[in-house]
Parts: C-alpha cells; structure tokens; sequence
C-alpha cells in the first residue's frame, strides 16, 4: 500500500496565484514528520517546508504553507503568489522509523507544477 | 546553511568498471548519510542509509556487493557502483541529516547523473 499518495501529476497555475498541492499519508505511527521537496529540472532536491505530527500550527515558510489535517491524514502544499520559478516537481515525504530502530524518508510519485505567465 | 555536495554532477564509463561517488556535507556534521536512485520521471527510491563508522543498512533488493557505501567521517559518504552495467545507468542522489537539527530534515546534494555505456 502507498504511504504517500500525490493524485496530481500535474498542475497548472497562473503566475501570482496560489495553488495547491495535494498529499496524503498512511501511517500507524503517533510520531511522523512530512515534508515537501521542489526538484526543477537541474534535478537537486530543495527541502522546503517540514511538519511534525505534533505540531500544533500549520508550517509556513515564506510563500510556502502546509495544510495539515491530521484527522485526514492530509497535508497539502500551498504556494501563494505563484512565480515562474516555481515551475518543477513537487515532491511530499514522509519520515517513517524503522523496525531496527533508524528512520528513512518515503516519498510521493510527484507533482509537476507548472507555472504560466 | 545545510550544504551537501556530490562529485562528480555526471559521469560516462564502460561496462564493467566501478564507479565512485562522493557525498559531503559542507557546513555540518551528518550522523547519517542516505543514498537514493532516481530513474526518469520517477520519484526517488532509497537504497541505503548510513551512520557514520558503521556498515550500511541496504534496503531490500539493493545489492550490498553491488552498491559499496563507506560512510567514513560525519561529513563524507561514499557510493561505489561496482562492475556497472546499462541498467544501473541511472541519477543518484545522497542527502544527509545533521546533529544539531532541530528537525529530522534531510537536505539533498544536487545529485549524480551515471550513464553506463
């Protein structure tokens, strides 16, 4: 069973709007973080926004929040103010701890987010 | 801050040679090093994680004779694809995940692009 489920492959969004992107998870632990990784075409992953699962607010860093709905297990990206730059896939990952004691990430299938000028 | 880098950013070699991959952290000491793969369009798949002076935990199906991992100080870790095929062509990435963190954030090097030939 996926533990990181991205039903968008691609978005399309104006520049200067805001957008959306969606992730939910799967998980049995009461500890987990999630985070949410850009990746443009270069291919360097970018870390940009982390929520633990005992974190009472919604992440935000900058333009970038986190929509985090522990209830739905959900815990989508919002960009505001779209810029052309922000054109790249999209990926969320989730920090799963391991049966031997160490942690590893798992990662979604992506969103490529296209911005339109 | 949270700099990783990768050398080489692209490699070409023969069938049948080996192939060394280096990951560094720049600006903070990483207790655990993580190897990733990337095929086109796809998302990443981890392969091993590795603590510093001790052996590489390998995920199921990696090769540990295949895909050596020495992760010798807390800012160097190394991939070594041995005896390289066609099919292990393919876009690898390390990230690493520091001591004093705050959070668990994996920051990303920019990635290794291996074409075997």
């Amino acid at each position: 069973a996926q533990k990181i489920t991205q039903t968008q492959p691609g978005m399309f969004v104006q520049e200067k709007e805001a957008v959306t992107l969606d992730c939910t998870y799967d998980t049995s632990d009461p500890s987990y973080g999630l985070f949410w990784y850009k990746q443009p075409s270069s291919g360097e992953m970018i870390f940009l926004i982390y929520q633990g699962s005992y974190d009472q607010q919604n992440a935000t860093e900058g333009r970038y929040s986190l929509n985090f709905q522990k209830a739905r297990k959900s815990a989508n990206l919002v960009i505001s103010a779209s810029q052309l730059g922000d054109s790249a896939m999209y990926f969320c990952a989730m920090r799963e701890n391991t049966q031997g004691g160490s942690e590893k990430l798992v990662f979604g299938k992506g969103t490529k987010l296209t911005v339109n000028p | 801050g949270a700099v990783v880098s990768q050398h080489p950013s692209r490699v070409i070699c023969k069938s049948g040679t080996s192939v060394k991959i280096e990951c560094r952290s720049l600006d903070f000491q990483a207790t655990t090093m993580f190897w990733y793969r990337q095929f086109p369009k796809k998302s990443l798949m981890l392969m091993a994680t590795s603590n510093e002076g001790s052996k590489a935990t390998y995920e199921q199906g990696v090769e540990k004779d295949k895909f050596l991992i020495n992760h010798a100080s807390l800012t160097l870790s190394t991939l070594t694809v041995t005896s390289a095929h066609p099919e292990d062509s393919s876009f690898y990435i390390c990230s690493a995940r520091g001591l004093f963190f705050s959070t668990d954030t994996q920051y990303f090097g920019p990635g290794t692009r291996l074409t075997v030939l």
